[in-house]
């Protein structure tokens, strides 16, 4: 059964520092989908990134960052001189193949930016 | 474009009723997914309808039932509510069966007294 594992439960940085929010994911399947989401106060999830397995070259998006190590089958994702505006519930996810748009999500990382 | 609209936004049930959501996707978009967020459990897949048919399932019962219409518009069904099905009910579309990048809406939010 697949599964997503975000240890980290809550965060708190001051603005402008870095911080990395980690996801370690298992699956059975060799290919597969990962994902980040992002949910604001308002409730809805805003989507991020999409990876699939053939794919660990990292990525980079303005201040996000992923890196993708399938030989640890992790998926972490680095926020660079975070804002305020950061804050939010992060969520990593996982799809398999056969069940694509059935996303497992992990219990979410709650990022908290202060000033 | 629009996003994926979800209506009622809020919604207070008694134990026993049987309630209906509805989810409007994104133009052009033909998969529809339901999910529940609560505290304790988090997010959990409910169910997947793509072009009428429910095409993947959760682990939920049998109260939880869904449909998806000629217009890819998708409601939800809960009948016999119990007090641990208040949650945030989240509809999310994607543009075809396999494009795996889905779109959600801002959810329902349900409270069963």
């Amino acid at each position: 059964a697949q599964k997503v594992t975000q240890a980290q439960t809550e965060i708190s940085v001051v603005e402008k520092e870095d911080v990395t929010l980690d996801c370690v994911y298992e699956t059975r399947d060799t290919t597969y989908y990962l994902f980040w989401y992002k949910q604001p106060p308002s409730g809805e999830l805003v989507f991020l990134i999409r990876r699939n397995s053939f794919d660990e070259q990292n990525e980079i998006s303005g201040r996000y960052s992923w890196n993708f190590q399938k030989s640890t089958s992790s998926f972490n994702f680095t926020i660079t001189a975070s804002q305020v505006v950061d804050s939010a519930v992060y969520f990593c996810a996982l799809s398999e193949t056969g069940t694509a748009s059935k996303l497992t999500f992990g219990t979410g990382t709650r990022l908290q930016v202060t000033l | 474009k629009a996003g994926v609209t979800q209506t009622p936004r809020y919604l207070i049930k008694t134990r026993g009723q049987q309630v209906t959501l509805s989810c409007s996707p994104i133009s052009g978009h033909r998969s529809v997914s339901w999910y529940q967020q609560t505290p304790g459990q988090g997010l959990q897949f409910l169910f997947e309808y793509f072009s009428e048919t429910q095409r993947n399932k959760g682990n939920f019962p049998g109260r939880f039932s869904g449909r998806q219409f000629s217009n890819s518009r998708s409601e939800m069904n809960v009948s016999t509510l119990e007090l641990g099905d208040s949650a945030l009910y989240l509809c999310a579309s994607s543009s075809s069966g396999y494009s795996y990048e889905q779109y959600f809406g801002p959810g329902t939010r349900l409270t069963v007294t």
